[in-house]
């Protein structure tokens, strides 16, 4: 198991709501990363978080938004929510070099939203 | 755009044959290929990876091929065992620029592994 942890591991929400999920980062880790992986389908990247700033987005709307805490612990938080936002919300925790990013994933939050 | 395609997308082999999965990436630019199995319900579990200036890696009964050229790379499981049974994903990455390194995801290849 990686030292990556998340919470909630799941969660139900209504259509229009706001979430906030947390992930803790491995220890050593400087870089967080969320995903979201609808079922049956590979995670899509939404944002990757490096010293605290936002550094790299995907295709998802401004809704989706996120912070890094001094510790390297991050937050994502969606606002308005959407029935197709429904999925498994993976962080993934890495420590940036030169030559590779190894990133090693938490057990992640399924969220459903009515 | 950034693509990482993957085939098959099922795979059933007999318990202890080979399975080989294949994948082919976009972006030249791409520097570091992870290996990502998937049980039901839990999370992606790195199992593999390879750099761009190497061609050829193993561990135990697993390996993987890049050939840079035709921009694919493989995954080759050897003996396989009832405990292989999962999602594999391919994924592309460029590591270590000052832009951020998302991980490409391919689609995912279902194995089950027959009795």
């Amino acid at each position: 198991e990686t030292g990556v942890t998340q919470s909630p591991t799941h969660l139900i929400k209504t259509r229009g709501q706001q979430v906030t999920l947390r992930c803790s980062s491995q220890s050593g880790h400087n870089t967080v990363s969320w995903y979201q992986q609808a079922l049956g389908q590979g995670p899509q990247f939404i944002f990757q978080y490096y010293r605290e700033e936002e550094n790299g987005r995907g295709n998802f709307p401004p809704r989706f938004s996120g912070l890094q805490f001094p510790n390297y612990s991050s937050e994502l938080n969606v606002n308005a929510l959407e029935l197709d936002d429904s999925a498994l919300y993976l962080c993934a925790s890495s420590f940036r070099d030169r030559e590779q990013e190894t990133q090693y994933f938490g057990p992640g939050t399924r969220l459903l939203v009515l | 755009g950034e693509n990482v395609e993957q085939h098959p997308s099922t795979l059933s082999v007999q318990e202890g044959d080979s399975a080989v999965i294949k994948c082919t990436y976009s972006d030249s630019a791409s520097n570091y290929f992870p290996w990502y199995k998937q049980e039901l319900g839990k999370r992606p579990q790195l199992i593999i990876d390879i750099r761009s200036n190497v061609g050829e890696k193993k561990d135990q009964r697993i390996a993987v091929t890049l050939n840079k050229t035709a921009k694919h790379f493989s995954l080759h499981i050897t003996e396989t065992q009832p405990e292989d049974s999962a999602v594999y994903f391919c994924a592309a990455t460029k590591a270590g620029y000052s832009s951020a390194s998302k991980i490409i995801f391919g689609s995912g290849t279902r194995l089950s592994i027959r009795p």
